[in-house]
């Protein structure tokens, strides 16, 4: 087994450009989840995509957005950055079937300035 | 809307001794649960998860869990705690739909471990 990695590992951007982060799912993996950890917090729900398509988001506004590519890798997008949206960003893989067995990535710490 | 709280943010604890981390969650139906463990740099590891069935669970690295439905709780044990447990530790509970809407996380307990 790979894992799930992530790229890049850190990133700095200014406030108002866009961003996109990649995640390459763990071998065998349909199902990807992306959250943001802000500092000192729990991470939070952004999506999550099977099969390609978006099938669960969390409350986050349509800036974030994301895509899921045949060999089940991804990208989370954000677009009009804020400084709010500095945080680690992680990514997140299962099987079919496997209810809740994630498999987490490092993680992409964003900076925005 | 589901929500966990852990209202421990830092727990010291030495080396040797025995460790509790607390978690209450607020959920409408039958809860699926979680610990995951976080070290500096890293991603989260799960350590134990419960869906159903025995309200014990037994988890990685000699870690424990109890479902309480009656105080909504799911605290993680440990017996013997080990300097390389230090870490940040993150209850979370899901829905039962199978796993569309994400998990809700708490905002995690510290742990520190005293030599």
């Amino acid at each position: 087994e790979t894992g799930v990695t992530q790229s890049p590992t850190h990133l700095i951007k200014t406030r108002g450009q866009q961003v996109t982060l990649r995640c390459s799912s763990q071998s065998g993996h349909n199902t990807v989840s992306w959250y943001q950890q802000a500092l000192g917090q729990g991470p939070q729900f952004i999506f999550q995509y099977y099969r390609e398509e978006e099938n669960g988001r969390g409350n986050f506004p349509p800036r974030f957005s994301g895509l899921q590519f045949p060999n089940y890798s991804s990208e989370l997008n954000v677009n009009a950055l804020e400084l709010d949206d500095s945080a680690l960003y992680l990514c997140a893989s299962r099987p079919a079937g496997a209810n809740y067995g994630y498999t987490f990535g490092s993680g992409t710490r964003l900076t925005v300035v | 809307a589901q929500s966990v709280t852990q209202p421990d943010i830092h727990i010291t604890v030495s080396e040797g001794a025995s460790l509790e981390l607390r978690c209450n969650y607020s959920y409408g139906a039958t809860p699926y649960l979680f610990w995951y463990v976080q070290s500096p740099g890293q991603g989260l590891q799960l350590l134990l998860k419960y869906f159903s069935g025995d309200t014990l669970v037994q988890g990685i690295k000699g870690f424990e869990a109890e479902f309480k439905r009656s105080q909504s709780s799911f605290n993680l044990r440990k017996p013997s705690v080990h300097w390389s447990d230090a870490a940040e530790y993150f209850c979370a509970v899901g829905s039962s739909g199978g796993g569309a809407d994400g998990l809700t996380f708490g905002k995690g307990t510290h742990l520190i471990i005293q030599p």
